[in-house]
């Protein structure tokens, strides 16, 4: 089985600009999950969406967004980016909504904002 | 509220001797406790996960780990450290979201 893809692996972006990340999750798998990865705060939990519905939101403001399409496949989005976005932003997938579940993680998006 | 912390920033070891690194809880409920390992510019890689039953928890790689409800610690080892396992190490708890530790750089040396 593939495992979970995300795109782009890379991004620069200028304060201002909005950004979307793409993730595809492990086939069969109905969670996604997105997490923030950066060197003062850690790993940090951003969103949940299971069939297309957001579960579980982080802390963090409303210029994060983000959806879940019919296929699982799933989409992040940050608007007005502010320096401090710039991290390391990683999706997860796992097979239902169980919190036993396995999260199996992509290898991130390395976005950087000028 | 849920949470782990993994007291060691650092942990060094010489290849082959013993590895352990330490990772304590606090959940209201039964803890669903992971260790997930990343490697530089890679995302986080699954080792093995506590759900119930036996304490001792066999994961990838000849790594283990030992839930201790008494002490709500949650230990990763490994018996034979290799240089290759030099990485940074997570331990999580879940509820639907995982809640990191803050990690812990381990470094084997040849």
């Amino acid at each position: 089985k593939a495992g979970v893809t995300q795109t782009p692996r890379y991004l620069i972006k200028t304060r201002g600009q909005q950004v979307t990340l793409s993730c595809s999750p492990i086939s069969g798998h109905r969670s996604v999950s997105w997490y923030q990865q950066t060197p003062g705060q850690g790993l940090q939990f951003l969103f949940e969406y299971f069939s297309e519905t957001q579960r579980n939101k982080g802390n963090f403001p409303g210029r994060f967004s983000g959806r879940q399409f019919s296929n699982s496949r799933s989409e992040m989005n940050v608007s007005t980016l502010e320096l401090g976005d710039s991290a390391l932003y990683l999706c997860a997938s796992s097979p239902g909504d169980s919190s036993a579940d396995t999260q199996y993680f992509g290898p991130g998006t390395r976005l950087t904002v000028l | 509220a849920q949470s782990v912390a993994q007291p060691e920033d650092q942990v060094n070891v010489a290849e082959g001797n013993p590895l352990t690194v330490k990772c304590t809880y606090s959940v209201s409920g039964n803890p669903y406790l992971f260790w997930y390992v990343q490697y530089p510019n890679r995302g986080l890689q699954f080792l093995l996960k506590y759900i119930t039953g036996d304490n001792l928890v066999k994961g990838s790689y000849g790594f283990e780990a030992e839930f201790n409800k008494s002490q709500t610690s949650f230990h990763l080892k490994k018996p034979s450290a290799l240089v290759s396992d030099s990485a940074l190490y997570f331990c999580a708890v879940s509820s639907g979201r995982l809640s990191f530790g803050a990690g812990t750089t381990v470094t084997v040396r040849a």
